[in-house]
């Protein structure tokens, strides 16, 4: 069965643009949450949908946003990027809908601003 | 609040030496625990979790790791390492409401020969 399928794999963008990276989870899966990986910050989370709802949001300017479609496919969207958005994106996928449900992650997103 | 404390940065294990990771976590109720690993480059794959039951979890590539609620502990131990496990392994449970990870800051692992 086909893992969690992140495009692109890497990006570069210049300061002031804006970006949108692409989730599609594993077959079946309602929940897709995102990670953004730094060496300094480590693993923070972005926020999670389940059936196209928003049900959590980390600690994130707003011009950090997603969505996630009926396929349940997700989109997440940084605008006005900043050099400090450099970093790998994680998206997860899990059954949701209960808290005993594990995550299986994708081979991320690198972006980076210069 | 709601943490996961690995106090290792970085350890160099021999090769077919025993390894041991640590993992301490805040929790105020029973928690749901995971290893991850990250080879460089890539994505986090899933090791072994822990949600309730036995608290000694077998898991991939002969990982185990041992809950104890005591010690606030989720400690992933392989009686036998091989070359191919230097990566990065991150610790992590679920927040109140199972909708976000909260990982640990990740030790990464080295094997000399």
């Amino acid at each position: 069965k086909a893992g969690v399928t992140q495009t692109p794999r890497y990006l570069i963008k210049t300061r002031g643009q804006q970006v949108t990276l692409s989730c599609s989870p594993i077959s079946g899966h309602r929940s897709v949450s995102w990670y953004q990986q730094t060496p300094g910050q480590g693993l923070q989370f972005l926020f999670e949908y389940f059936s196209e709802t928003q049900r959590n949001k980390g600690n994130f300017p707003g011009r950090f946003s997603g969505r996630q479609f009926s396929n349940s496919r997700s989109e997440m969207n940084v605008s006005t990027l900043e050099l400090g958005d450099s970093a790998l994106y994680l998206c997860a996928s899990s059954l949701g809908g209960s808290k005993g449900t594990e995550a299986f992650f994708g081979q991320g997103t690198r972006l980076t601003v210069v | 609040a709601q943490s996961v404390t690995q106090p290792d940065i970085h350890i160099t294990v021999s090769e077919g030496a025993s390894l041991e990771l640590r993992c301490n976590y805040s929790y105020g109720a029973t928690p749901y625990l995971f290893w991850y690993v990250q080879s460089p480059g890539q994505g986090l794959q899933l090791l072994l979790k822990y949600f309730s039951g036995d608290t000694l979890v077998q898991g991939i590539k002969g990982f185990e790791a041992e809950f104890k609620r005591s010690q606030s502990s989720f400690n992933l131990r392989k009686p036998s390492v091989h070359w191919s496990d230097a990566a990065e392994y991150f610790c992590a449970l679920y927040n109140q409401a199972g909708t976000a990870l909260i990982f640990g800051k990740g030790t990464t692992l080295s094997v000399s020969s």
